[in-house]
C-alpha cells in the first residue's frame, strides 16, 4: 500500500537553512502537502504541490520534488525560533482527502 | 470564525468507560474527518464523513463510532475505552478537497 516516509527529527541553527525530507510510494497523479504542527495544536497547511511540477516557491519555503525517485523536500531559509514543530509530509488525490496519507512527522528544533 | 473547534481538549478514562469527542466547524464544509494521531506513526484516519447523512470507514476504525450529527458537527464515540485508545484525536474538514482545516485535538489518556 501506500506510504510516505520522514526522518522524525531535525535540528538546525538558528538563521540556516532547514531541509525536511519525504519519501512516498504512490505512483499515481497526485498532490503534496506540506503541514505544520505548533505544540498543543492541530495541522495547519503550509503549501502544496501537484505531481506534474518540479518545483514551488512561497517566500521563504521552497519545496522541491524529485517525481523520479519518490522525493519531497521542504526547505525553510532563514530558520527562526517560531518555525520550530512539527512539520508533516502528506500525499493523496486533492479531490478525496480521505484518501491522504500521512507521513509520521519530522520534529524542527532551533538551536540559537 | 472560529474554524473547526473540539472538546474536550483533555479526558482521562478507566478502561471500559465510554465517552463521546465533539467537533463542530463554521466554515461550512462537507465533508469531515477523524484522525488518530501517535507517537512515530502520523495521522491515521478513523472514520469520515464526506456529506451530511453519510459516514466511512478509513484506516483503523475498530472500537469506534461516529455520527454526522448535522452539516456542523460531526462527533466520535468510544464505546468501551481501552488503553491502546490513548492518543490524540484530530478532527479536520474540508470544502472541496485536499486543503484540511484541522481542530486543535483532544489529548485521551485511557488507563
Amino acid at each position: 500500500g501506500e506510504d510516505v516516509e520522514q526522518s522524525l527529527f531535525l535540528s538546525v541553527r538558528e538563521g540556516d537553512s532547514s531541509v525536511i525530507n519525504c519519501t512516498y510510494t504512490d505512483s499515481s497523479s497526485t498532490y503534496l502537502y506540506w503541514y505544520k504542527q505548533e505544540p498543543g495544536a492541530g495541522l495547519q497547511l503550509l503549501t502544496y504541490i501537484f505531481s506534474n511540477m518540479d518545483m514551488k516557491q512561497d517566500q521563504r519555503l521552497t519545496v522541491l520534488l524529485n517525481k523520479k525517485d519518490k522525493h519531497l523536500s521542504l526547505r525553510i531559509a532563514d530558520t527562526q525560533t517560531g518555525d520550530s514543530a512539527i512539520y508533516f509530509c502528506a500525499e493523496g488525490p486533492y479531490s478525496s482527502a480521505s484518501k491522504i496519507i500521512f507521513g509520521s512527522g519530522t520534529r524542527l528544533s532551533i538551536r540559537p | 470564525n472560529a474554524g473547526v473547534t473540539q472538546t474536550p481538549k483533555f479526558q482521562v478514562l478507566k478502561t471500559g468507560q465510554s465517552m463521546t469527542l465533539q467537533c463542530a466547524q463554521d466554515m461550512n464544509h462537507n465533508s469531515m474527518y477523524w484522525y488518530r494521531q501517535d507517537p512515530g506513526m502520523g495521522l491515521r484516519l478513523i472514520y469520515y464523513s464526506a456529506s451530511e447523512g453519510t459516514t466511512d470507514k478509513g484506516e483503523v476504525p475498530n472500537g469506534y463510532n461516529v455520527s454526522r450529527l448535522n452539516k456542523r458537527e460531526f462527533s466520535l464515540r468510544l464505546e468501551s475505552a481501552a488503553p491502546s485508545q490513548t492518543s490524540v484525536y484530530f478532527c479536520a474538514s474540508t470544502a472541496l478537497g485536499g486543503e484540511q482545516y484541522f481542530g486543535p485535538g483532544t489529548r485521551l489518556t485511557v488507563t
